[in-house]
């Protein structure tokens, strides 16, 4: 089974201060996606990365950086935390090729006070 | 434009009834695929089917089936004899091959069953 893990399902963290969220998978997977999910805005992609040290803005990057250090680790980093970026982050993850579902983590839920 | 549009945003039935979740998608791609994942209330999506643009047959896996009508650009779900443990939320979604194959999600529908 594929898995994807989120370092924290939970956090709670204050405006201006910097925020790591680590995403791990074990399945050697080249392509991997930050997605924030919103009420009444689906799910929106942040960052992806196709390869290590390789990265592509989504289509909301706007406040976030990420880092792919190794193939297996994709990070996302909000540089400086605002009340607007409280939500739900969902890292995903799969194969360069086909068969192109992505495999998702279980998601941290993050709230900026 | 990709778009994927999800018209129903809460469903609730009793258990037993069939219910029928509608996806409606749009693309300007010839080939294409499209994905049903669940997302039960632990947060975590779970990947249900994927559907390529070449293949309109219908599928069914135990209570769970698709209808995918290129004709009508709609990919519905049914689930049959519907169970407390299906409620969940329900997005449906298309590949997007630029941006590294992202998908472009529907909104999502609320299903909830009762007992």
């Amino acid at each position: 089974d594929v898995k994807v893990t989120q370092s924290s399902r939970y956090l709670v963290k204050r405006t201006g201060e910097k925020v790591f969220l680590e995403c791990v998978q074990d399945m050697d997977h080249e392509n991997m996606f930050w997605y924030r999910q919103d009420p009444g805005l689906g799910l929106r992609l942040i960052y992806f990365s196709y390869d290590v040290k390789m990265k592509e803005k989504g289509d909301i990057p706007e406040g976030y950086s990420v880092s792919r250090e190794k193939k297996e680790r994709f990070s996302l980093i909000l540089e400086s935390a605002s009340t607007n970026q409280t939500s739900m982050y969902l890292c995903a993850s799969r194969t360069a090729g086909g068969p192109y579902e992505q495999y998702f983590g279980p998601g941290t839920r993050l709230t900026v006070t | 434009a990709q778009k994927v549009t999800q018209a129903q945003t809460e469903i609730s039935v009793v258990e037993k009834e069939d219910v029928t979740l509608d996806c409606v998608y749009e693309t300007r791609d010839t080939t294409y695929y499209l994905f049903w994942y669940k997302q039960p209330p632990s947060g975590e999506l779970v990947f249900l089917i994927r559907r390529n643009s070449f293949d309109e047959q219908n599928e069914i896996s135990g209570r769970y089936s698709w209808n995918f009508q290129k004709s009508t650009s709609s990919f519905n779900f049914t689930i049959t004899a519907s169970q407390v443990v299906d409620s969940a939320v329900y997005f449906c979604a298309l590949i997007y091959y630029n941006q590294g194959g992202k998908l472009i999600f529907g909104q999502g529908t609320e299903l909830s069953v009762k007992p």
